[in-house]
């Protein structure tokens, strides 16, 4: 069974489009994560959750909006998207906060091209 | 923000040793890690070393940490051609965000 999955894997869409892309864990941990990364590779935190509170956001645009409808879900849902925005999206989860000894586990991935 | 480094490419002839060198400047990350990401997949945890450790072994891999260079290393012992992709390191900082800090990752390319 799937730990960490995503939905869709391939997204491609006009600029100005509005989509989002789910993210499902049923490892029944607590905390999940959305990570950019870029067409060099280079992984970037976007969000992190902790029991449906965000706990961290870093210099993401206000039009990326993450939305948790309980433990086991975090989309992110992206406005207005942006030639800048493609990339490979990644959702992970970790059991808790409890500081690096919880690893953390990543989905496939959404490959987001946007035109 | 944390600053993790690694060397972008790396090949090796089939049957030979890999090391892939990582260098991170928070010397409170109590955890490293190591991830692949295979071509078009995600990423894969392939191991992780408490920062008290100097050495971890696990069947052809052995991670090496050097704390004082804050060098961090990982060999691939007989590596195969299913070996070749992209591996990650990635720091967990004692201070400031929750999450990881990941490298700029290595490509390994295995030579049949």
């Amino acid at each position: 069974d799937t730990a960490v999955s995503q939905t869709p894997k391939y997204l491609v869409t006009q600029m100005g489009n509005d989509k989002s892309i789910k993210c499902e864990q049923n490892l029944g941990h607590d905390t999940m994560y959305w990570y950019k990364q870029d067409s060099k590779k280079f992984l970037k935190i976007m969000f992190s959750y902790n029991n449906k509170e965000l706990i961290i956001n870093e210099t993401v645009p206000n039009r990326f909006s993450p939305k948790s409808p309980d433990k086991a879900h975090l989309n992110l849902h992206i406005n207005s998207l942006e030639l800048g925005d493609s990339a490979v999206y990644f959702c992970a989860s970790s059991p808790g906060l409890a500081g690096g000894q919880e690893t953390q586990y990543f989905g496939p991935g959404t490959r987001l091209l946007v035109l | 923000g944390e600053d993790v480094e690694q060397s972008l490419f790396l090949s090796v002839r089939e049957g030979d040793s890999s090391v892939i060198n990582c260098t991170y400047t928070d010397s409170s990350s109590t955890y490293l890690y190591w991830y692949k990401q295979e071509p078009g997949a995600g990423l894969q945890l392939l191991t992780y070393i408490f920062s008290n450790m100097d050495m971890k072994q696990d069947q052809r891999l052995t991670v090496l940490l050097n704390k004082k260079d804050k060098h961090l290393s990982l060999r691939i012992a007989d590596t195969q051609t299913g070996d070749s992709a992209i591996y990650f390191c990635a720091e967990y900082p004692q201070t400031g965000a929750n999450n990881l800090f990941f490298g700029t990752g290595t490509r390994l390319t295995v030579i049949p």
